[in-house]
């Protein structure tokens, strides 16, 4: 698996965006960027995913750096609810490895009144 | 009824008890898989199944029995667990196809 590195946790104001970061600098040409979130006691919850154009939907936007080396995850207008553990997952690519999600520590983002 | 749903939500036992876990998915995939979480620590996955088939056993000990009868439901047998097993239990269910996985509630699990 390429490995992910993300800050230990953010904070953000409510109303601004939060930009989580995350770094795969070992990332191969065929492998995916995948976020997930996971609010307190609950199970995580898919956001998106990418493999080198960005991508939006109506959760987030995310924007993979040309090289591939890095990503963001771009939540436009944070509120409160979206505190929770954020991870970055690059799986390994396709064939009998689907579903071998590898989960960190994430990032903890806390959004504040 | 939608999505991944787990039942018990919560479960205490002592470790000669037997009990089972049961994961039931609504979303017509043919993948499921068990996490366990411990506190303070990242999820691990346990196993994973595709169309009812067992591919992967993530170095789980034997006192963790999963069972999947069909596409749809999952379950993971418990028995003569230990303390440190207690943890909260996550049931999830994809494609097989792709990475995008969806979760259940989970069943928080203790063991005295």
């Amino acid at each position: 698996d390429a490995k992910t590195t993300q800050p230990p946790s953010m904070d953000c104001a409510e109303g601004r965006a939060a930009n989580l970061p995350c770094n795969h600098s070992t990332i191969s040409g065929n492998e995916y960027v995948y976020w997930y979130r996971q609010i307190h006691s609950q199970g995580p919850q898919y956001i998106i995913h990418g493999l080198k154009n960005n991508e939006t939907n109506e959760m987030a936007s995310l924007i993979i750096t040309e090289d591939r080396k890095s990503s963001t995850l771009i939540l436009p207008h944070a509120t409160l609810r979206d505190t929770a553990v954020y991870y970055c997952i690059v799986p390994p690519p396709g064939g009998t490895s689907y579903g071998k999600l590898t989960f960190g520590q994430g990032t903890i983002l806390t959004v504040h009144p | 009824e939608t999505g991944v749903t787990q039942t018990p939500r919560h479960l205490v036992m002592g470790m000669t008890n037997k009990k089972s876990l049961k994961c039931e998915q609504h979303l017509g995939h043919n993948a499921m898989y068990w996490y366990k979480q411990s506190a303070k620590k990242p999820l691990e996955l346990m196993f994973v199944y595709n169309f009812k088939e067992q591919t992967e056993n993530n170095s789980v000990p034997s006192r963790f029995s999963p069972e999947c009868p069909n596409s749809s439901h999952l379950f993971l047998h418990l028995h003569t667990l230990q303390p440190e097993d207690s943890a909260l239990y996550l049931c999830a269910s994809g494609t097989g196809l792709a990475d995008t996985q969806y979760f259940g509630p989970g069943t928080r699990l203790t063991v005295l």
